[in-house]
């Protein structure tokens, strides 16, 4: 009974490449999000829907595009692919009934680009 | 726009010992405060949060955190380290004007000796 989980956990892939990664709430929240944690550990915020709307668009290479098929769903899907990707991808949800929007995070994709 | 620091990239206590992380916040109006933790290879998940009322934060395994307003401070502390405690820990914070957006610290990588 994951929370948020995601697919794939690890991610190997050469320079140019298209891939996804997929993203799933069973916590009926209203948000989700995309962070990207690289490899000094630091933690920034990429994308987030609200009921399927994108509300968040932090300044990112429009290489990445987010498409939420439903509240539950949130994926990210990344075009030519390129070395300075690599990093581990998160993914978060939140209910909009707390005014702190206390996010849930799932175990995160490696992503490794060579 | 909100900042965190926290002090300290890397902390290494003794089995037994206190453990203190340090992490300060700027901005005019407190925001809804957050200690994350994320062990090797792994999500993040929450320890505890400030939203409102009572300044000190009880959380679990044994952590806790006070609020200070006058110091812009909400760090954390546990009393007696476990090895099980070695991991990395981020402070986070969200305004209270709800916009969704959690910024982070650059982490804490905390290390148990025995």
């Amino acid at each position: 009974d994951t929370a948020v989980s995601q697919t794939p956990k690890y991610l190997v892939t050469q320079m140019g490449n298209d891939k996804s990664i997929k993203c799933e709430q069973n916590l009926g929240h209203d948000t989700m999000y995309w962070y990207k944690q690289d490899s000094k550990k630091f933690l920034k915020i990429m994308f987030s829907y609200n009921n399927k709307e994108l509300i968040i668009n932090e300044t990112v290479p429009n290489r990445f595009s987010p498409k939420s098929p439903d509240k539950a769903h949130l994926n990210l899907h990344i075009n030519s692919l390129e070395l300075g990707d690599s990093a581990v991808y998160f993914c978060a949800s939140s209910q909009d009934s707390t005014n702190y929007n206390e996010q849930f995070f799932g175990p995160g994709t490696r992503l490794t680009v060579l | 726009a909100q900042s965190v620091t926290q002090l300290g990239s890397h902390v290494s206590v003794s089995e037994g010992a206190l453990v203190l992380l340090r992490c300060n916040y700027s901005s005019s109006v407190p925001p809804y405060l957050f200690w994350y933790v994320q062990y090797p290879n792994q999500g993040l998940q929450l320890l505890l949060k400030y939203t409102t009322g009572a300044t000190l934060v009880k959380g679990i395994n044994g952590f806790e955190a006070e609020f200070k307003k006058s110091e812009t401070s909400f760090h954390l502390t546990k009393p007696s380290a476990h090895m099980s405690d070695a991991a990395e820990y981020f402070c986070a914070v969200t305004p209270r004007s709800n916009d969704y957006k959690l910024s982070f610290g650059a982490g804490t990588t905390v290390t148990v000796r025995a």
